[in-house]
């Protein structure tokens, strides 16, 4: 099916550890966006794409890096988690702001 | 001052209710409006674009009044399956990305 796909869809990390979230979308999209969501606050974006090879910070960009390596993948990457990185992180891409179609989403817990 | 504030509820209301959610928003200049809904556990879906002069999809009716800022969406004959959070989302003049909402549950008893 169409759409976002965002791997794994749960995970649990050390204090300290590293790892990347992958996301791909098959829409041919050119906007990508990482979003995190936490109780009682909404979800904030963390980092977006405007188009393959551009990324631009979002407001909650402290802690991580993105890769936008060609036009279908959008990766996070947490270098060194801590427990405030605890949270629900979703992909997104669009064809025209606003549009957004959102990932299944990504579980992570860091103790 | 959050940029885009919602009554969090729950809104508990029995089939068939009448329900409106209101979302107020802090950006004069924000550009375009929507309404997303979340289901327990998944990712938001969009449900309606919001524009000046209202809109209806079905059941669904969103309005905007740009001079007090604030969004509306009513629901009207609630369903069970209309049970879900409700984002209210705004899109700034010059920015590509989304600005949402804490989001409305609500929750629709038999």
């Amino acid at each position: 099916n169409a759409g976002v796909t965002q791997t794994p869809k749960f995970q649990v990390l050390k204090t300290g550890q590293s790892m990347t979230l992958q996301c791909a979308q098959d829409m041919n999209h050119n906007s990508m966006y990482w979003y995190r969501q936490d109780p009682g606050m909404g979800l904030r974006l963390i980092y977006y794409s405007a188009s393959e090879g551009t990324t631009d910070k979002g407001e909650v960009p402290n802690g991580y890096n993105v890769s936008r390596l060609n036009k279908r993948e959008f990766s996070l990457r947490l270098e060194s988690a801590a427990p405030s990185q605890t949270s629900v992180y979703f992909c997104a891409s669009s064809l025209s702001p606003g549009q957004g179609i959102f990932g299944q989403g990504t579980r992570l817990t860091v103790v | 001052r959050k940029e885009v504030e919602q009554d969090p509820g729950p809104f508990n209301v029995p089939e068939g209710a009448t329900v409106a959610f209101n979302c107020t928003y802090s950006n004069s200049a924000s550009q375009s409006f929507f309404w997303y809904r979340q289901d327990c556990r998944k990712e938001p879906k969009l449900l309606m674009s919001v524009y000046s002069s209202g809109n209806e999809d079905g059941r669904f009716t969103a309005q905007l009044n740009r001079a007090s800022q604030y969004i509306s969406l009513l629901i009207r004959d609630s369903k069970l399956s209309d049970s879900a959070t409700y984002l209210c989302v705004v899109r700034d003049t010059g920015r590509r990305a989304l600005t949402f909402g804490s989001g409305t549950r609500l929750q629709v008893q038999p």
